[in-house]
């Protein structure tokens, strides 16, 4: 089983509509969690890190729940731009990351 | 800006031939990291290094080797190649302690033939 694992949709979504999905992780000592965006052929970068309150940043909004260990990430108001794939990450007690093998978002017009 | 500059973007080679990827970053991150890409797997950890001259195996580290000879710079060497070692490689790098931020470079997408 899989550490770090997310649905590959892809997820298709009207401009302007919300999108949300998960990500479920196995190790319940995980520490750390984050949610990154890699664009087609592009690298991974850091969309925003998720705390145990839940947080938002701008359209972005991030939860954590430990109880059933996954953890979520909603697009509100989707931009064409937001079409990209999102990695979910996964740190234990030492720092080591897992990654997911992403979920994939498509913004049409 | 943070930039981690791999050295090759493409890459296509023969079964048994040495592969060098370099990767170079101008932050003066402690930590270095090699990663593969596959569809469907996610990223995989190779090798990590937290010091220059130091390394340490990830998940992944049959048919590779690294050196870390300066800190900015992190290689990957496959000794001899294979057809299964065909894969997206990305280096990252961050600053000691900081966990989850890693910042990548583009990748280096290398085809053994």
């Amino acid at each position: 089983r899989k550490e770090v694992e997310q649905d590959p949709g892809p997820f298709n979504v009207p401009e302007g509509a919300t999108v949300a999905f998960n990500c479920t992780y196995s190790n319940s000592a995980s520490q750390s969690f984050f949610w990154y965006r890699q664009d087609c052929r592009k690298e991974p970068k850091l969309l925003m890190s998720v705390y145990s309150s839940g947080n938002e940043d701008g359209r972005f909004t991030a939860q954590l729940n430990r109880a059933s260990q996954y953890i979520s990430l909603l697009i509100r108001d989707s931009k064409l731009s937001d079409s990209a794939t999102y990695l979910c990450v996964v740190s234990d007690s030492w720092g080591k990351l897992q990654f997911g093998a992403g979920t994939q978002v498509v913004v049409t017009p | 800006d943070v930039k981690v500059t791999q050295s090759s973007r493409y890459l296509v080679k023969r079964t048994g031939e040495k592969v060098f990827l370099e990767c170079v970053q101008d932050m003066d991150h402690e930590n270095m990291f090699w990663y593969r890409q596959d569809p469907g797997l996610g990223l995989r950890l190779i090798y990590f290094s937290y010091d220059v001259k130091m390394k340490e195996k990830g998940d992944i580290p049959e048919g590779y080797s690294v050196s870390r000879e300066k800190k900015e710079r992190f290689s990957l060497i496959l000794e001899s190649a294979s057809t299964n070692q065909t894969s997206m490689y990305l280096c990252a790098s961050s600053f000691r302690g900081v966990t989850g931020e890693l910042f990548f470079g583009e990748g280096s997408r290398l085809t053994v033939l």
